[in-house]
């Protein structure tokens, strides 16, 4: 079945890059999406990819897919304070639902 | 990006009552709309997607006659959680998309605790 694994954790310091990991099983998905949730709060879209592109750069945000290993990564480049937050990545599925990950909780220390 | 609003943001209810979370989709015309539940520490599981003026569709193991969605507009859904136990106890996000439409937009979430 549909399957997204994320690590669970991960933590940098202010400035620095941050690199947030995703394998997905589904070849079929046609997008992949990152999303940002801060506490208690909604998920915020950051950034989607077309299956069919391997790098997507949005300001601080490059999206890497590896469709061959089912593999997307989001950079944050010149990472800060308040990018801490858990990060979701999803991949698309049949009707338009999202298959998400467990999300990675990104600590950044100043 | 266009704006879900989700009502309540936080509800305190006691066992046995029932509670009504609404989303609202505020500049554009959600024709599918996803509810999903989130536990603490957790990802979002999907609970059901409904599409407008269509019976929902609940993923498997969710009580349908438990958890009631109404999609009865283009800008509204609603989720009712009938008879809520603390089990129910949890983090409900909708999200919404119009048409054939890449995104999907999220609400802010609602926080239901059963008391």
């Amino acid at each position: 079945g549909e399957d997204v694994e994320q690590s669970l954790f991960l933590s940098v310091r202010e400035g620095d890059s941050s690199v947030i990991n995703c394998t997905y099983t589904d070849s079929s998905s046609t997008y992949l999406y990152w999303y940002k949730q801060e506490p208690g709060a909604g998920l915020q879209l950051l950034t989607y990819i077309f299956s069919n592109m391997d790098m997507k750069q949005d300001q601080r945000l490059t999206v890497l897919l590896n469709k061959k290993d089912k593999h997307l990564s989001l950079r944050i480049a010149d990472t800060q304070t308040g990018d801490s937050a858990i990060y979701f990545c999803a991949e698309s599925s049949q009707g338009g639902k999202l298959i998400f990950g467990q999300g990675t909780e990104l600590s950044v220390k100043p | 990006g266009a704006v879900v609003s989700q009502h309540p943001s936080r509800v305190i209810c006691k066992s046995g009552t029932s509670v009504k979370i609404e989303c609202r989709s505020l500049d554009f015309q959600a024709t599918t709309m996803f509810w999903y539940r989130q536990f603490p520490k957790q990802s979002l599981m999907l609970m059901a997607t409904s599409n407008e003026g269509s019976k929902a569709t609940y993923e498997q193991g969710v009580e349908k006659d438990k958890f009631l969605i109404n999609h009865a507009s283009l800008t509204l859904s609603t989720l009712t959680v009938t008879s809520a136990h603390p089990e129910d106890s949890s983090f409900y996000i909708c999200s919404a998309r119009e048409g054939v439409a890449t995104e999907a937009f999220f609400g802010q979430g609602t926080r239901l605790t059963v008391v």
